[in-house]
């Protein structure tokens, strides 16, 4: 069976430190592979996804970058974190045209 | 630009009723739809996914329907239980991007009182 990981499960960063959140899927391959982010009272927001290794589309413009390094991998990347960054992020993962499932979420609080 | 609308943002009802979630959409182009439930500081579920060509999908308790023509889906909870209680939200899946693309309602909460 397939599973996601995220970590970590909460961080707690100080404005203009950098961001790396980690995403892994286990139990398939060439998933196409999904960063949302969750802000109170905003619902969920899609912030990137990636069909295959390298290649990755962004959905709104931010302070957030993302990568794919190998084919179960996905990061969510800052190089300097802002205080609207704060938010709950999930990783999901799914076959074309299919069901999307979601990770456990990493809660991040930018002080 | 697709938009999904759930009503209500909120539902409090005692332990044993049957209950119904709405949700609509705006482009009624989709790939799928997908309902999902979320405990606080969790993660999402996914309870069921109805393809564009089907009306409707069922697992136990819940039976979700879709009508692309009026761009609404329905979630049916029977018999609702004290563990039923979450935040349910609906997603639909655009055809534009090989289905990548969800567009998340902004979900309604509902509480199972025993």
């Amino acid at each position: 069976s397939q599973t996601i990981h995220q970590w970590p499960a909460t961080l707690v960063q100080p404005v203009g430190s950098p961001l790396s959140l980690e995403c892994t899927v286990e139990g398939t391959s060439n998933p196409n592979l999904y960063w949302y982010r969750q802000a109170a009272g905003r619902g969920l927001q899609l912030l990137f996804y990636s069909v295959g290794i390298g290649q990755i589309s962004s959905e709104v413009p931010q302070n957030l970058s993302a990568s794919r390094p190998q084919d179960r991998q996905f990061i969510l990347s800052s190089k300097k974190l802002l205080l609207s960054d704060s938010g709950f992020y999930l990783c999901a993962w799914s076959r074309t045209f299919s069901e999307q499932f979601f990770g456990p979420g990493t809660r991040l609080t930018v002080l | 630009k697709q938009e999904v609308t759930q009503i209500p943002a909120a539902l409090s009802v005692p332990e044993g009723e049957n209950l119904v979630l709405n949700c609509s959409f705006t482009d009624s182009a989709i790939y799928n739809l997908q309902w999902f439930r979320q405990d606080p500081g969790k993660g999402l579920t996914s309870l069921l996914l109805i393809q564009s060509s089907q009306r409707e999908q069922t697992s136990g308790r819940l039976n979700a329907s879709l009508d692309k023509s009026s761009g609404r889906s329905t979630l049916y909870i029977a018999a609702s239980q004290p563990g039923d209680s979450a935040t349910y939200l609906c997603s639909s899946s655009g055809k534009e991007t090989s289905g990548s693309r969800l567009t998340f309602g902004e979900g309604t909460q509902l509480t199972v009182n025993p």
